[in-house]
Order: structure tokens, then C-alpha cells, then sequence
């Protein structure tokens, strides 16, 4: 079946970089445009980044545009979320999510992996 | 940025009972909106897709309704698994938004 599993959590200091991975089986990865969707504690869902299956769509949410970077590598069929500048405010749990194509919603999401920014 | 309003933050009902949970947009999104169902320390579930299409597995007492500005989901008899909060989104325009939630509590 469809999975994902995010990994590359963890605590780091304010003004570091943190790179984030979401693995992809059950489906053609190659096929699909893919999103970063993270909930701050106590907060409700905010959309990150998407990306389109062949990387011609990339757009990000406003309070991450120029921070981060998200790509994909079809051949091992991994996401990528690149943080760079972090601040406290990006302390998250994130979510990789599958769109059904590219409609711009997400069908099936990861468990997520957390990030803390903390001096 | 499209602005995405829920009402009520909490509904507080009974297993069984019915619920409808609103969402406002701040301008005409057509009919580019989802819900999600999100429980504490679990992954967040699509339950409706393009106003009013139930997503793979979703029970039929879900439904959803609207358009234009005005969008609600309703629970027609609620389970005790329904218990949990639900966000809507719209991919009208970018950036996604999603609305703040509406808490289902018992």
C-alpha cells in the first residue's frame, strides 16, 4: 500500500539548517506532485511546499519562501525539504503528503517527523 | 493570500448526534476545497475533496457542501471515532491555506 515516512527530525539551534526526507513506496512516485504540510505545537495545519512530479512546479508558503527548498529524487523515489535560517517558529511537526496528481490537495500523508528550534 | 475562517472553533455533541462545521474563504475559491480530519499524534486523513466528493474509504454519513465562499461538512450521525478536529483547504490559489480548525469534542 501507499507509504510515506519522514525522517531527519530533530532539535537545532536557531539559524541552522536542517534537512528533512520522506521516503515513498507502494505507488509510482515518479507520477505525482508532492507537498511539506507542518502543524506547530498546539496550532493547526499550514502548508509548506509543493513540488510536481517532474520538478516544473515548485511553489512555497510565505513564511518559508526563501528558507527552504524542496526537491525530489524520482530514481529512489525521496522527497526533500531543505530548512535553512531556522527559527523558533518553524518548530513542527512535518508531514510529506501525496497529491492524487496535481490537483493541489494531499491524499495520503505521512506520520511526520519533528522539528524543534531551540537555542 | 486566500484567508481561510472555521466555525465553530468546538462542537461539543453526543455519539449519534448530527454536525455541521463551516468554512469561510475571503474570496470565491470555486470549488478547489478539501477537509481533513486530524486526531492528537495521528497522520491527518482527507475526508472530502472538491467540495462534496468523499475520499477513498470514507463512510457515507460525511458529506460536504457549497460554493463559491461558503463551505460546510456535515456529520450525519456522529461515531465515536469521528471525535477529533477538522481543517479545511483550498487550492484555488497559491499559497494552500488551510483554515484554523473546528474541535468535535465529545
Amino acid at each position: 500500500q501507499v507509504q510515506l515516512v519522514e525522517s531527519g527530525g530533530g532539535v537545532v539551534q536557531p539559524g541552522r539548517s536542517l534537512r528533512l526526507s520522506c521516503a515513498a513506496s507502494g505507488f509510482s512516485f515518479r507520477s505525482f506532485s508532492m507537498h511539506w504540510v507542518r502543524q506547530a505545537p498546539g496550532k493547526g495545519l499550514e502548508w509548506v511546499a509543493i513540488i510536481s512530479h517532474d520538478e516544473e512546479k515548485i511553489f512555497y508558503g510565505d513564511s518559508v519562501q526563501g528558507r527552504f527548498t524542496v526537491s525530489r529524487d524520482n530514481s529512489n523515489n525521496m522527497l526533500h525539504l531543505q530548512m535553512n535560517n531556522l527559527r523558533a517558529e518553524d518548530t513542527a511537526v512535518y508531514y510529506c503528503a501525496k497529491d492524487p496528481y496535481n490537483y493541489n490537495y494531499m491524499d495520503v500523508w505521512g506520520k511526520g517527523t519533528t522539528v524543534t528550534v531551540s537555542s | 493570500e486566500i484567508v481561510l475562517t472555521q466555525s465553530p472553533a468546538t462542537l461539543s455533541l453526543s455519539p449519534g448526534e448530527g454536525a455541521t462545521l463551516s468554512c469561510g474563504a475571503s474570496q470565491s475559491i470555486d470549488s478547489f476545497l478539501a477537509w481533513y480530519q486530524k486526531k492528537p499524534g495521528q497522520t491527518p486523513r482527507l475526508i472530502v475533496y472538491d467540495v462534496s466528493k468523499r475520499a477513498s474509504g470514507i463512510p457515507a454519513r460525511f458529506s460536504g457542501s457549497g460554493s463559491g465562499t461558503d463551505f460546510s461538512l456535515t456529520i450525519s450521525s456522529l461515531e465515536p471515532e469521528d471525535f477529533a478536529v477538522y481543517h479545511c483547504q483550498q487550492y484555488r490559489d497559491w499559497p494552500l491555506t488551510f483554515g484554523p480548525g473546528t474541535k468535535v469534542e465529545i
